[in-house]
């Protein structure tokens, strides 16, 4: 079975800042997705960003960045120019990808917290 | 474009009572999957629903049983309720096997 650990319970930094959230997971695949997701208040899971395993390359959209140390098992959100709106709790989640079946493992989440 | 549809928003419900939440999975999406998320913690999985039939299943108790119906939108159910199973429900719908899912916002489940 993989885990998810999620070591920053809250964090918090002033607008405009760039933070890391990190994450570490632990699994036997080879083959896996591992993703990051926000929720806000309005509790909707709604997806940051998502890494292929198999890919070398660290996923990028806009202002969000992974770290992804495959060897290390390492999975990391980098936000950039943060804004009051990406205040929210950030989950890190992994799928075995030989099905999607096996449904998404996720961490305990860290809030974030962006201060005006 | 619809999204997630789950309903209802809210509810309360007497410790051995049983419960039934809704989920009408977004457009053109034919695979529900439900998670219970506890205060304070992450989804867990419950289980995944294609074809109208179970296809996995996390680690839950019996009580706790689902169905899909032809129009892809799902049930699920718990019986003989406990105080435990008070926590946010969230329906994720996605196309076969692939791996994008878009949630819901949740069922809040309070057991009293």
């Amino acid at each position: 079975a993989q885990t998810v650990t999620q070591s920053q319970p809250e964090m918090s930094v002033q607008e405009a800042e760039t933070v890391t959230l990190s994450c570490t997971y632990d699994t036997s695949e080879s083959n896996y997705y591992l993703f990051w997701y926000k929720q806000p208040p309005s509790r909707q899971m709604i997806l940051v960003i998502r890494q292929e395993a198999y890919k070398q390359q660290n996923a990028t959209e806009n202002r969000f960045s992974v770290n992804f140390q495959k060897a290390a098992k390492s999975f990391s959100l980098k936000i950039s120019d943060s804004q009051l709106g990406d205040t929210a709790m950030y989950f890190c989640a992994f799928v075995y990808s030989g099905g999607g079946a096996d449904g998404l493992t996720f961490g305990k989440g860290t809030h974030l917290i962006i201060q005006p | 474009d619809a999204g997630v549809t789950q309903s209802p928003t809210h509810l309360i419900k007497t410790r051995g009572q049983q419960v039934t939440l809704r989920c009408s999975p977004k457009s053109g999406h034919d695979t529900v999957s439900w998670y219970q998320q506890a205060l304070g913690q992450g989804p867990q999985f419950i289980f995944q629903y294609y074809e109208e039939e179970e296809r996995q299943r996390g680690n839950f108790p019996d009580r706790f049983s689902g169905h899909q119906f032809p129009n892809y939108s799902s049930e699920l159910n718990v019986n003989a309720l406990l105080l435990g199973d008070s926590a946010l429900y969230l329906c994720a719908s996605s196309l076969g096997t692939g791996l994008i899912y878009t949630f819901g916002s949740g069922t809040r489940l309070t057991v009293v």
